[in-house]
C-alpha cells in the first residue's frame, strides 16, 4: 500500500464550481499535513497546511483533516481557469508526496 | 532575500558520468530537502538537512547519491555512476522551521537527463 493515496484524475470542473480534492495516508502517527499546487514544467508552491482535525479555511481554499479516518481532502470554490494545476497532498517533515491530482477548471 | 535557486536548471550527460548538483537555500532557513520528480510522478524525498545534525538520509534510492551541505548553506547533490532511470528533475526545499509544521520552499529545480 502507497503512503499517500491521490486519483490521478483529471478532474474536470466548470469554472465558478467547487473543487474536491480528495488525498488518503497510511502513517496513523502523521501529524501534519500539507497541500501543494505545481503548474507544468514548475515547482510545487504550498497552498494549505493542517494539523488539527476538521476544517482550516484560507480565502477560496479549505483543508479538512480526519485523522481517525486517515483523511485530507482540498475544496476549492468558485474554481478558476487559473487553478488548472496538479495538487499534491504530503505529510510530515520528509514530506511524503501523493502522486497528485490533476484539476482542469474549463470556461 | 531571493528564493531558493539551483544549478544548473538542465544537466544532460552520458551514462556512467558523475553529475554535481547545486543548491542555495533562502538565507537564514536551517532545513535544506532534496526530492526528485520522474515525469508524471509525484514527488520523492531523498536526504533532508537540519543544522548540524546528521543529515537524514533515508530516501537515498543507491549508494551512487550523496549530498553535502557546507557551512549549513548551500549543498551539493552528487550521482555517480549514472543511469538512465536517473532522469527527472531534481528540486531543493528549504525551511525556515525544524519539524512538521515548516513550509517548504522550492527552487525551480535541476532537470536531469541521462543518455
Amino acid at each position: 500500500q502507497k503512503e499517500v493515496e491521490q486519483n490521478s484524475g483529471p478532474l474536470s470542473v466548470p469554472e465558478g464550481a467547487i473543487a474536491s480534492l480528495n488525498c488518503t495516508y497510511s502513517d496513523r502517527g502523521s501529524q501534519s499535513f500539507f497541500w501543494y499546487r505545481q503548474y507544468s514544467g514548475k515547482s510545487p508552491e504550498l497552498i494549505m497546511f493542517i494539523y488539527s482535525n476538521g476544517d482550516k479555511e484560507d480565502g477560496r481554499f479549505t483543508a479538512q483533516l480526519n485523522k481517525a479516518s486517515q483523511y485530507v481532502s482540498l475544496l476549492i470554490r468558485d474554481s478558476q481557469p487559473s487553478d488548472s494545476a496538479t495538487y499534491l497532498c504530503a505529510f510530515a517533515y520528509k514530506l511524503i508526496f501523493g502522486s497528485g491530482t490533476r484539476l482542469l477548471v474549463r470556461p | 532575500g531571493a528564493g531558493v535557486s539551483q544549478s544548473p536548471s538542465n544537466k544532460v550527460t552520458e551514462k556512467g558520468k558523475d553529475v554535481e548538483l547545486r543548491c542555495d537555500p533562502i538565507s537564514g532557513h536551517t532545513a535544506l530537502y532534496w526530492y526528485r520528480q520522474s515525469l508524471g510522478q509525484g514527488l520523492e524525498f531523498l536526504i533532508y538537512f537540519q543544522g548540524n545534525s546528521a543529515p537524514d538520509k533515508s530516501g537515498l534510492p543507491s549508494d551512487r547519491f550523496s549530498a553535502e551541505r557546507t557551512g549549513g548553506s548551500v549543498s551539493t547533490l552528487t550521482i555517480q555512476r549514472t543511469q538512465q532511470e536517473d532522469s527527472a528533475v531534481y528540486l531543493c526545499a528549504s525551511s525556515s522551521l525544524a519539524g512538521a509544521i515548516g513550509e517548504q520552499f522550492f527552487g525551480p529545480g535541476t532537470r536531469l537527463t541521462v543518455l
